[in-house]
């Protein structure tokens, strides 16, 4: 059963700090990973999605990777800013049904100005 | 253009009551997911739909949760004699492809069972 966890539960920085946040996941068959924003008392936002086949996506001042082998996907958020203030999500799409999102419990940030 | 909406956007009911959560997804999207999300958790899948189909509620928790999407555009998921563990956000989703692409999210209903 596909499992997934994400580190550090919570993380405060100051603002314009690179931070790195991790998902790992314990079944490398999957179909693709995203990384999803939700701010309180609003939907999720995706952020970035990466097939199986990739090794990475960038969008902005964000930069996901991924390794399925090791079962691990980073986030990476470069010059941080107080409106990056959010819980971070990390979902992964298995191979066998790719229909069905499982999530971490996300990491909530918070970038102190 | 819009997004997923959803309705109503806070729900309480008193434990016994039965509940109508709606979902208005981007409108030409094939595919249209439930989630159930728990304070301080992540979301956890209910359901699928992929136009009126549907293809997978191995993620309903009971017999008492049912989801329907007649038409392949709006979907409303009943819950029958709330009890206070079903409360929670409830998410839907909707995506363009029929596999798991990029999901859109609405705002969520906050159900909260008395």
């Amino acid at each position: 059963k596909q499992e997934v966890t994400q580190i550090p539960a919570a993380l405060s920085v100051p603002e314009g700090e690179n931070l790195v946040l991790n998902c790992s996941f314990t079944d490398s068959a999957i179909y693709n990973l995203q990384w999803f924003r939700q701010d309180p008392g609003k939907g999720l936002t995706s952020l970035l999605l990466i097939q199986s086949s990739q090794r990475e996506q960038t969008s902005g001042r964000l930069n996901a990777s991924l390794d399925k082998s090791s079962g691990r996907s980073t986030l990476y958020i470069a010059a941080s800013q107080p409106g990056d203030s959010a819980t971070y999500l990390c979902a992964v799409a298995d191979a066998g049904n790719n229909r069905k999102l499982i999530w971490g419990l996300g990491t909530s940030l918070a970038v102190n100005p | 253009g819009a997004g997923v909406s959803q309705s109503p956007r806070y729900k309480v009911a008193k434990r016994g009551q039965d509940v109508a959560l709606r979902c208005d997804p981007i409108s030409g999207h094939v595919s249209l997911f439930w989630y159930q999300q728990a304070l301080g958790q992540g979301p956890e899948f209910l359901t699928y739909f992929q136009n009126e189909a549907q293809l997978d509620k191995s993620g309903l928790p009971s017999d008492r949760f049912f989801a329907e999407r007649p038409e392949g555009s709006v979907s409303t998921l009943k819950i029958q004699r709330t009890q206070q563990e079903d409360s929670a956000v409830y998410l839907c989703a909707s995506s363009l492809g029929r596999s798991i692409y990029e999901q859109y999210f609405g705002p969520g209903t906050r159900l909260t069972v008395t």
